[in-house]
C-alpha cells in the first residue's frame, strides 16, 4: 500500500474550518483513501474515505486531487472535541491499514 | 447495538510468561483485525481474519504471536513467553466485511515486567 506523508501537527480556532492535508504520491489505481481519528486514548473512529470524487458526510468533507496524489480532509466547523490525531490511509480493498504517525489537531478556543 | 468489546482491559504479566487476549466484535461482522500500538504512535498492523479464516499474519512481530478465530466471532491472540518489549496496547477492530470501515474496540493495555 501507499505511504502517506501528514503534518506532525496543527492548530485551528474554534468554530473555524479544519483542512488537514495528506501526500500520497505514489498511490495506485485501485487504491482508496481513508481518514480515521484517535481522541486520546480511545480507539481509532472511521471519519470518511474515497477513491476519486470528492466525498461528503456529517462528520467532514475529503476532497482528493485529480491527479490523486494529494487530499484534504475538511472540519467544516472545529469544536474543542475535535481535538485528536488524525490518520490519512490509503489501501487497496481487502489489504491491510497502515496508520502512520498522522497529525495531531489542536482546536484551540 | 453493542460495540467491540476487549478483555482484559489491562493486564500485567512477568517476563516469560504466556498471555491471552480477547476480542468479541461486532454481531454480523465478517472481518476483524488485531493491531498493536505504542505510545505516540499509530497502531500497527498485526492479523486479519474472514470469518474463522486467518487472511494476512504479515504483521505478527515473531512466531512467539499467534491468533485465532475458531467460530468466525470471537478471536484470542497469544503471546508466549513475553518480553518487555511486547508492552504495548493491542487493539482490535471488525468490520462488516473486508470493504467497510474498521471499528475498534477499547483495546487490552499490556504490562510485562
Amino acid at each position: 500500500d501507499a505511504k502517506t506523508t501528514q503534518p506532525p501537527s496543527m492548530d485551528c480556532a474554534e468554530g473555524r474550518a479544519a483542512n488537514l492535508p495528506c501526500n500520497h504520491s505514489t498511490i495506485s489505481g485501485n487504491e482508496y483513501v481513508y481518514w480515521y481519528r484517535q481522541i486520546h486514548s480511545q480507539g481509532p473512529q472511521y471519519i470518511i474515505h474515497g477513491l476519486k470524487n470528492n466525498e461528503t458526510n456529517e462528520m467532514a468533507s475529503l476532497i482528493i486531487t485529480e491527479d490523486r496524489k494529494s487530499s484534504t480532509l475538511i472540519l467544516p466547523h472545529a469544536t474543542l472535541r475535535d481535538t485528536a490525531v488524525y490518520y490519512c490511509i490509503v489501501r487497496a480493498l481487502f489489504n491491510k491499514f497502515y496508520f502512520g504517525s498522522g497529525t495531531k489537531l489542536n482546536v484551540k478556543p | 447495538g453493542a460495540g467491540v468489546s476487549q478483555s482484559p482491559r489491562y493486564k500485567v504479566t512477568k517476563r516469560g510468561q504466556d498471555v491471552a487476549l480477547r476480542c468479541d466484535p461486532i454481531s454480523g461482522h465478517v472481518s476483524l483485525y488485531w493491531y498493536r500500538q505504542a505510545l505516540g504512535q499509530g497502531p500497527e498492523f498485526l492479523t486479519y481474519f474472514n470469518y474463522e479464516a486467518q487472511q494476512d499474519k504479515s504483521g505478527l512481530p515473531n512466531d512467539r504471536f499467534s491468533a485465532e478465530r475458531p467460530e468466525g466471532s470471537i478471536s484470542t491472540l497469544t503471546i508466549q513467553r513475553t518480553e518487555q518489549r511486547d508492552s504495548a496496547m493491542y487493539r482490535c477492530a471488525s468490520s462488516l466485511a473486508a470493504t467497510y470501515e474498521q471499528y475498534f474496540g477499547p483495546g487490552t493495555r499490556l504490562t510485562v515486567t
